[in-house]
């Protein structure tokens, strides 16, 4: 079957405009959740989106937010650029809530987003 | 927040060595994963655990969770030059959701 497809795969944007990504997860998981990541940082969790509704959040500022959509498919979006944004933003899918046991995620690709 | 300690942060090896790499943390985690990610991809999930003294292999992968719920190690016997990659331990910790380790970059030399 279909992994997680996020696009675009790369991108390029200037300080202070907005950028929205985009991921679709494994047909049939109702979970997305997102990621950002960094040399210096590492994998940090941004947040998770099940059957539409945001239901954990990790410690990032409010420029960073998402949405999920009936399909399961899920867009983040990031206002007013940083070049500190400047990362690695992966999404991963999962049928049931990250917290639950035995529940996996599995990544896509993600997308190199640059702020210049 | 939790957060995850792996070591080493570096490896380099001759291929058929085996190797060993670790994650632990002052926090009790309920779960605990290990992924590999290649140049340019997404992590994959190689391995996960679910109870405290648990060993899962995975073919010349072995994992263990450990008793304590605070460590977990990954260990990788006769390697080969496509185990090259970032190795990352993560963890599920109820109150910060999934918490994921620095990474071990394992080289291979020739």
């Amino acid at each position: 079957k279909a992994g997680v497809t996020q696009t675009p795969r790369y991108l390029i944007k200037t300080r202070g405009q907005q950028v929205t990504l985009s991921c679709s997860p494994i047909s049939g998981h109702r979970s997305v959740s997102w990621y950002q990541q960094t040399p210096g940082q590492g994998l940090q969790f941004l947040f998770e989106y099940f059957s539409e509704t945001q239901r954990n959040k990790g410690n990032f500022p409010g420029r960073f937010s998402g949405r999920q959509f009936s399909n399961s498919r899920s867009e983040m979006n990031v206002s007013t650029l940083e070049l500190g944004d400047s990362a690695l933003y992966l999404c991963a899918s999962s049928f049931g809530l990250l917290v639950e046991v035995n529940t996996e995620a599995f990544f896509g690709q993600g997308t190199r987003l640059t702020v210049v | 927040g939790q957060q995850l300690n792996q070591s080493p942060q570096s490896m380099f090896i001759q291929e058929g060595e085996d190797v060993s790499m670790n994650c632990t943390s002052s926090s009790i985690f309920n779960t605990w994963l290990w992924y590999k990610q290649d140049p340019g991809e997404g992590p994959v999930l190689l391995i996960a655990l679910y109870k405290a003294g648990e060993l899962t292999s995975n073919g010349r992968l072995t994992a263990q969770f450990g008793i304590t719920r605070k460590d977990s190690f990954l260990n990788i016997s006769a390697s080969i030059p496509s185990d090259v990659g970032i190795y990352f331990c993560a963890g599920d910790h109820r109150d910060d959701k999934i918490i994921f380790g620095k990474g071990t970059r394992l080289h291979i030399l020739p």
